[in-house]
């Protein structure tokens, strides 16, 4: 069965701080990785990552993708108030003309003022 | 340009009602994807359709669910006799067609009750 797992499930940090959330997974016909951020509505598009090594950058927000160890991480630096949010990171297979996401559980951040 | 849309964004039903879910795509998109969060759970997926075609349904109840992309008009999520474990927040996403497929976009959600 289709896997991702998220850590940590949550974390708390004051404003200024650099936090890395991580995201493993166990995916047939992995194709993708995405990450979203949820805050009380809809999950909104981050990243999209497919080759390994190579960062993706947006502002104060990185991530990065390893394909031979199935893992990702996202780097928020010096975080704000308003990047508290759930962090949700999900692996898109493709078998023939289907695309699901798998998503992992989520990470919740709070960033305290 | 509109993002995805919902309706309704809440919902109550009595166990056994019928609950109807509407999701209108983004302007260009064709392909659709409905995803059931329940509390304290990730997002799941249900099903993926085209116009008028279901293509993959694997993550849908076998029972009392069922979901269509007509020609014309939104998709619709429908769930017949309503139980308490189907309360949760419902999600469609589309995608666009070509190289940009892979990028999901989501709506706002529509979280059901049932009592």
């Amino acid at each position: 069965e289709d896997k991702v797992v998220q850590s940590p499930l949550s974390l708390v940090v004051h404003e200024g701080d650099t936090v890395t959330l991580n995201c493993s997974y166990e995916v047939t016909n992995f194709r993708s990785l995405l990450w979203y951020k949820q805050e009380k509505k809809a999950p909104t598009f981050l990243f999209m990552l497919t080759s390994s090594g190579i960062e993706k950058k947006s502002g104060r927000l990185s991530s990065i993708l390893d394909k031979k160890e199935l893992f990702s991480i996202l780097n928020i630096t010096a975080t704000q108030t308003g990047d508290s949010a759930v962090y949700l990171c999900a692996a898109l297979n493709s078998g023939g003309s289907n695309y699901k996401l798998t998503f992992g559980k989520g990470t919740l951040l709070t960033v305290n003022p | 340009n509109a993002g995805v849309m919902q309706n309704p964004r809440h919902l109550v039903r009595r166990r056994g009602q019928e609950a109807r879910l509407r999701c209108s795509p983004m302007k260009g998109h064709s392909h659709v994807y409905w995803y059931r969060q329940l509390p304290e759970e990730g997002l799941k997926f249900m099903v993926y359709l085209q116009k008028e075609n279901i293509i993959d349904e694997s993550g849908m109840p076998k029972e009392r669910f069922s979901a269509e992309f007509p020609k014309e008009g939104p998709s619709i999520l429908r769930i017949q006799q309503v139980v308490r474990g189907d309360s949760a927040a419902y999600f469609c996403a589309s995608s666009p067609t070509g190289v940009l497929r892979e990028t999901q976009y989501f709506g706002p959600g529509t979280r059901l009750l049932v009592l």
